[in-house]
């Protein structure tokens, strides 16, 4: 059964540093999403991702933060100069057009640790 | 936007026993209404959903009903067992699931804890 993956599994950076999460989506899907959960809270919707542009954020996704889909299997998630707070877990998910059923795949997540 | 409320933030229950989790939202134009299993450490993962025409769906020991009038949607776990200790999560999203936008809003979480 074909899955979401994403790389690396963790990343630990310094303050300030920039940092680049990586996702491959189910291939066949064409919304995808990023998704953070700060450890022991609830999933937190960033963003969501359509047509090469993004069709949905939240006031989460600031200007630190950034998507792009470089090539037609990779979508990333870049935090441009990362803060304390940015430490959690970040799960990519996809889904498939309009004529699917709406479910959300989720990744494995990467966990990031800002030092 | 949307709000979605779920309770209770615990539940422990012993093996063979019913777990009913329920959650609340907001947003009355919400359609879809996933639940998902997270274990320690890993990916959430949908083992059920409903859409808003339905007011109830099964699948084998879990159900969900819905019932839009009142806004609230229930998780329903029969003959539990310890593999279902995990955090649940209930989602909507915050608009019409045809307008493509789908972001999902989560609820707070139930740690469930089966007892052997």
């Amino acid at each position: 059964e074909p899955e979401v993956t994403q790389t690396p599994s963790h990343q630990v950076t310094q303050m300030g540093q920039e940092v680049i999460l990586r996702c491959v989506p189910i291939s066949n899907h064409l919304y995808f999403y990023w998704y953070r959960q700060i450890l022991g809270q609830k999933v937190e919707f960033l963003v969501s991702f359509y047509n090469n542009e993004i069709s949905e954020k939240s006031e989460i996704f600031d200007d630190q933060f950034s998507v792009e889909r470089p090539d037609g299997s990779n979508f990333t998630l870049k935090i441009r100069s990362t803060k304390l707070e940015d430490s959690a877990m970040y799960f990519c998910a996809s889904s498939e057009g309009l004529a699917g059923r709406g479910e959300q795949f989720f990744g494995p997540g990467t966990r990031l640790t800002v030092l | 936007g949307e709000n979605v409320e779920q309770h209770p933030s615990t539940l422990s229950v012993q093996e063979g026993d019913s777990a009913v989790i329920k959650c609340t939202y907001s947003d009355s134009a919400s359609n879809y209404f996933p639940w998902y299993k997270q274990e320690l450490g890993k990916r959430p993962q949908l083992i059920i959903d409903i859409r808003s025409n339905v007011g109830e769906k099964k699948d084998q020991r879990i159900a969900v009903t819905l019932n839009k009038t009142a806004k609230h949607f229930s998780l329903h776990i029969t003959e539990t067992q310890p593999e279902d200790s995990a955090v649940y999560f209930c989602a909507a999203p915050p608009r019409e699931m045809d307008t493509g936008r789908r972001a999902l809003t989560f609820g707070s979480g139930t740690r469930l804890q089966v007892q052997p």
